[in-house]
């Protein structure tokens, strides 16, 4: 059965720091997200993906990340310079996006500390 | 914002019991969806409602879409210990389709 993958699985990195979180979306699937998740709190959405731009961004999602869709098969985050409350579970998520199908699955996450 | 609150908060139940949890939300969506969080893990989708009223099935569970299409409920039947996790409820939001989130309800089974 098709699942998205992430990579890498654990990310420690220094403040200040630049770190690019990996995601293969499900292949047929149109919509990106990427969520994050502080330890033992709810899931946020942080930004969505459709057509190789930004579709919708939370306030969470500011000048500090983008996300990029470098090929067919890459859906990256990038944090240009780390914080330490950037700390968390970072989501990758797709959804096939056609007829009435809104069912998002996600990948296994991407714990980034940052130290 | 919009905001999903979810109760209970955690659940200790025996092995064998049926479970009931609920998401009620002061805004309306067109869609609900049902999660399942393992430690560390991501989460797995285990039902989707797309109409109000609407009762759907997946083995042992069973949810609903509230006729106010503000709430929905989990029922899990006959519990199992690899029931245990934390299950979450999201709302479809808006054209883009980003999920909001409940703050999870904990779920632990003793054998």
């Amino acid at each position: 059965e098709p699942e998205v993958t992430q990579t890498p699985s654990h990310q420690v990195t220094q403040m200040g720091q630049e770190v690019i979180l990996r995601c293969v979306p499900i292949s047929n699937h149109l919509y990106f997200y990427w969520y994050r998740q502080i330890l033992g709190q709810k899931v946020e959405f942080l930004v969505s993906f459709y057509n190789n731009e930004i579709s919708e961004k939370s306030e969470i999602f500011d000048d500090q990340f983008s996300v990029e869709r470098p090929d067919g098969s890459n859906f990256t985050l990038k944090i240009r310079s780390t914080k330490l409350e950037d700390s968390a579970m970072y989501f990758c998520a797709s959804r096939l996006g056609v007829g009435q199908s809104y069912e998002q699955y996600f990948g296994p996450g991407t714990r980034l500390t940052v130290t | 914002g919009q905001q999903l609150n979810q109760s209970p908060q955690s659940m200790f139940i025996q092995e064998g019991e049926d479970v009931s949890m609920n998401c009620t939300s002061s805004s309306i969506f067109n869609t609900w969806l049902w999660y399942k969080q393992d430690p560390g893990e991501g989460p797995v989708l285990l039902i989707a409602l797309y109409k109000a009223g609407e009762l759907t099935s997946n083995g042992r569970l069973t949810a609903q879409f509230g006729i106010t299409r503000k709430d929905s409920f989990l029922n899990i039947s006959a519990s199992i210990p690899s029931d245990v996790g934390i299950y979450f409820c999201a709302g479809f939001s808006g054209n883009t389709g980003k999920l909001i989130f409940g703050q999870g309800t904990t779920l632990q089974v003793k054998p």
